[in-house]
C-alpha cells in the first residue's frame, strides 16, 4: 500500500528565514511524486512533478528535490505571501494518488 | 485557458435532503477525481474516472454517495438523504495522462 508521510505538521517562520518541508513515501513503482499548494478557501494548486532519484525542479523561492525515501521542498527567503498548507502526493501502482496530511507554513514579516 | 470549475460554491441543505455537486473538468483531461476535505484534515479520496472506463467507487463512503460523469466531461456528485457528517468541502480535480491534477475551488457543504 502506498504510503505519504509529511513533517512537521506545522510551521513558522520569519520573512527571510529559509527551512524545508519533508514528503517521506513508500511506494511500488513511482510513476510521479507532486508537490501542491493549498491556500484557506480554495483548492489545491498544483507546483511540481518529480519522476525520478535525484530530479530537481525550481519555481521562485521554492525548490523540489527527490530521493528514493523521500523529497524535500525547500523555501528560500520565504515571505508572507508563501504561507498556506503544502501537500505531497505519490503515483504509484494505483491509478488514484495518495496525498500527505500537508504541512502548515506560516511566515511571518 | 479555463480551469476546474464547481458548483456550487457553497450549499447549505437540511439533514436527510439530497444533494447535487457539479465538476466542469479542464477541457482533454480524460482523468477525473472527487475528494472530501474536511476542516482540518486530509484529501479523502472518493471517485475516479477515466475516460468510457467503469469509475473506481473503492472511496464512496456510503451507498448514499454517487456520482456520475456525462459524455466524458462533466461530473456530477450526488449524496442522498446527506447527514451532518457529510459537511465539507468537495473537491473535484481533473488530470491527463500525467497524473498532475488540477483542482477546482471545491463546494463547501453544510448540512443542518
Amino acid at each position: 500500500e502506498d504510503q505519504v508521510t509529511q513533517s512537521p505538521e506545522a510551521l513558522r517562520l520569519q520573512e527571510g528565514e529559509s527551512s524545508s518541508l519533508n514528503c517521506s513515501y513508500t511506494v511500488s513503482g513511482l510513476r510521479g511524486l507532486f508537490w501542491y499548494r493549498q491556500d484557506p478557501g480554495k483548492g489545491p494548486e498544483f507546483l511540481f512533478t518529480l519522476y525520478s532519484a535525484g530530479e530537481e525542479k525550481e519555481k521562485e523561492r521554492l525548490k523540489a528535490t527527490l530521493t528514493k525515501k523521500e523529497s524535500f521542498l525547500h523555501i528560500t527567503a520565504p515571505k508572507p505571501e508563501d504561507s498556506a498548507t503544502y501537500l505531497c502526493a505519490i503515483a504509484g501502482g494505483s491509478y488514484i494518488p495518495t496525498f500527505g496530511r500537508g504541512t502548515s507554513l506560516i511566515v511571518h514579516p | 485557458g479555463a480551469g476546474v470549475s464547481q458548483s456550487p460554491s457553497n450549499k447549505v441543505t437540511e439533514k436527510g435532503k439530497d444533494v447535487e455537486l457539479r465538476c466542469d473538468p479542464i477541457s482533454g483531461h480524460t482523468a477525473l477525481y472527487w475528494y472530501r476535505q474536511s476542516l482540518g484534515q486530509g484529501l479523502e479520496f472518493l471517485i475516479y474516472f477515466q475516460g468510457n472506463s467503469a469509475p473506481d467507487k473503492s472511496g464512496l463512503p456510503s451507498d448514499r454517495f454517487s456520482a456520475e460523469r456525462t459524455g466524458g466531461s462533466v461530473s456530477t456528485l450526488t449524496i442522498q438523504r446527506t447527514q451532518q457528517e457529510d459537511s465539507a468541502v468537495y473537491l473535484c480535480a481533473s488530470s491527463s495522462t500525467s497524473y498532475e491534477q488540477y483542482f477546482g475551488p471545491g463546494t463547501r457543504l453544510t448540512v443542518t
